[in-house]
């Protein structure tokens, strides 16, 4: 049973322009959320992470949305380049509960165009 | 920066050997996981250990058992390898319940 779902195997997108990345979840106990950056032959790095508490968080050209009543978080990319070429993964946990363990989806592999 | 290192990137190994994957991190983080990637499927949980000596299993623990006598080593043993144990193996650790993952580059497994 796939718990944290991303639908979207892949995206492309121009340089310039905006990417979104967007991620589904059925467990209502989750209740902070990340997302990871993942370039070939190295390992997932922390981009940028949202508590249930919020519905917006930004860092720089990176912004993550929680639509909590939807189960639904995306991750907006402005404006993307081509260095941002690589599969993104969202992840969840839940907290104090759950040492700190993450429960991952699928990936979307984003492509940015020059 | 928190360090997280996996002894090998890329290992081959015969259907039925015994394999030990290991990983050592620099930051006295408490926690530490072994998660598996493969394509469509993300990044799955094997096992997890939140103290020396203790272990949880994760997602798909079958086929694998751990070991974290130290602090900062976390060993993933693969006691009979099979062919459907070919993956990314990624080691990652975190210093609390909160926080993110820091990940190793990985060990790539071929098993034939």
């Amino acid at each position: 049973d796939q718990q944290v779902k991303q639908n979207s195997p892949s995206l492309s997108v121009q340089e310039g322009r905006i990417s979104i990345l967007n991620c589904d979840y059925t467990n209502s106990m989750f209740d902070y959320f990340l997302w990871y950056k993942k370039y070939p032959a190295e390992g997932p790095t922390f981009l940028i992470s949202i508590s249930s508490i919020k519905d917006k968080n930004e860092d720089g050209r990176f912004t993550v949305f929680l639509n909590k009543s939807a189960k639904h978080l995306s991750l907006h990319i402005v404006p993307s380049q081509p260095g941002d070429s690589a599969v993104y993964f969202c992840a969840a946990s839940s907290g104090g509960t759950s040492y700190g363990k993450l429960t991952f989806g699928q990936g979307t592999i984003l492509t940015v165009h020059p | 920066d928190v360090k997280v290192t996996q002894s090998s990137r890329y290992l081959v190994k015969r259907t039925g050997e015994k394999v030990f994957l290991e990983c050592v991190q620099d930051m006295d983080h408490e926690n530490m996981f072994w998660y598996r990637q493969d394509p469509g499927l993300g990044l799955r949980l094997i096992y997890f250990s939140y103290d020396v000596k203790m272990k949880e299993k994760g997602d798909i623990p079958e086929g694998y058992s751990v070991s974290r006598e130290k602090k900062e080593r976390f060993s993933l043993i693969l006691e009979s390898a099979s062919t459907n144990q070919t993956s990314m193996y990624l080691c990652a650790s975190s210093r609390a319940s909160w926080g993110p993952l820091h990940f190793g580059n990985g060990t790539r497994l071929t098993v034939t």
